[in-house]
């Protein structure tokens, strides 16, 4: 149990495009849905939580109108990279918690994002 | 505020050998505490979780883990490694937030478990 699906697994596109990924727990309702960002060979970086039903909430530095981020419902959560560019090349990582913080997080497999 | 500290960044052993993987952590809170394993270009895994029950947690893989207050510390032990827990390991720990809002959990830097023949 507590399967996490994150879609795509690999995106490369030309600069400027706007990319979504999706990230659904297929066996549970999560109230809380994490986006990360990992650069090679460091730890992940907390991008911004979301809760179902609310705005997500953004680390500091984040840009919000750069990386959009929608919790929909308790099973979808989706992050748009809008108009991105080289720099945003990295590997993204979603998360899902059923419940209070004492329970884990499930992780999805991760999106390798690179733009031309 | 919480934090994390994996004082390796990478530990190198044989196969067959025990593996320790160390993690302390500083918490205003009684915290849960968490390893997660991941392997090259994929998601993590939970290993095992501590919630404030025994303080030695027995996880997946042969892997578990000691919770000591008095040392806040949570290190990650498997007596016998195998070359396929050659891997990225976090140690995360989760407190309330402010104002008891959301819990928020923090990760350590990771530590590369590499094993040898």
């Amino acid at each position: 149990g507590a399967v996490v699906s994150q879609h795509p697994s690999r995106v490369i596109c030309k600069s400027g495009t706007s990319v979504k990924i999706e990230c659904r727990s297929l066996d549970f309702q999560a109230t809380t849905m994490f986006w990360y960002r990992q650069f090679p060979k460091q730890s992940l970086m907390l991008m911004a939580t979301s809760n179902e039903g609310s705005k997500a909430t953004y680390e500091q530095g984040v840009e919000k109108d750069k990386f959009l981020i929608n919790h929909a419902s308790l099973t979808l959560s989706t992050l748009t990279v809008t108009s991105a560019h080289p720099e945003d090349s990295s590997f993204y990582i979603c998360s899902a918690r059923r419940g209070g913080g004492n329970q884990p997080q499930h992780f999805g497999d991760g999106t390798r994002l690179s733009i031309l | 505020a919480q934090s994390v500290t994996q004082l390796d960044s990478h530990v190198s052993v044989s196969e067959g050998t025990p593996v320790l993987l160390r993690c302390n952590y500083s918490s205003s809170y009684s915290p849960s505490l968490f390893w997660y394993v991941q392997h090259p270009n994929k998601g993590l895994q939970l290993l095992l979780k501590y919630t404030s029950a025994a303080t030695l947690v027995k996880g997946i893989n042969g892997f578990e883990a000691e919770f000591k207050k008095s040392e806040t510390s949570f290190h990650l032990t498997k007596p016998s490694a195998h070359m396929s827990d050659a891997a990225e390991y976090f140690c995360v720990v989760s407190v309330p937030g402010e104002a008891g809002g959301s819990y928020i959990p923090t990760f350590g830097r990771g530590t590369s478990l590499i094993v040898h023949p």
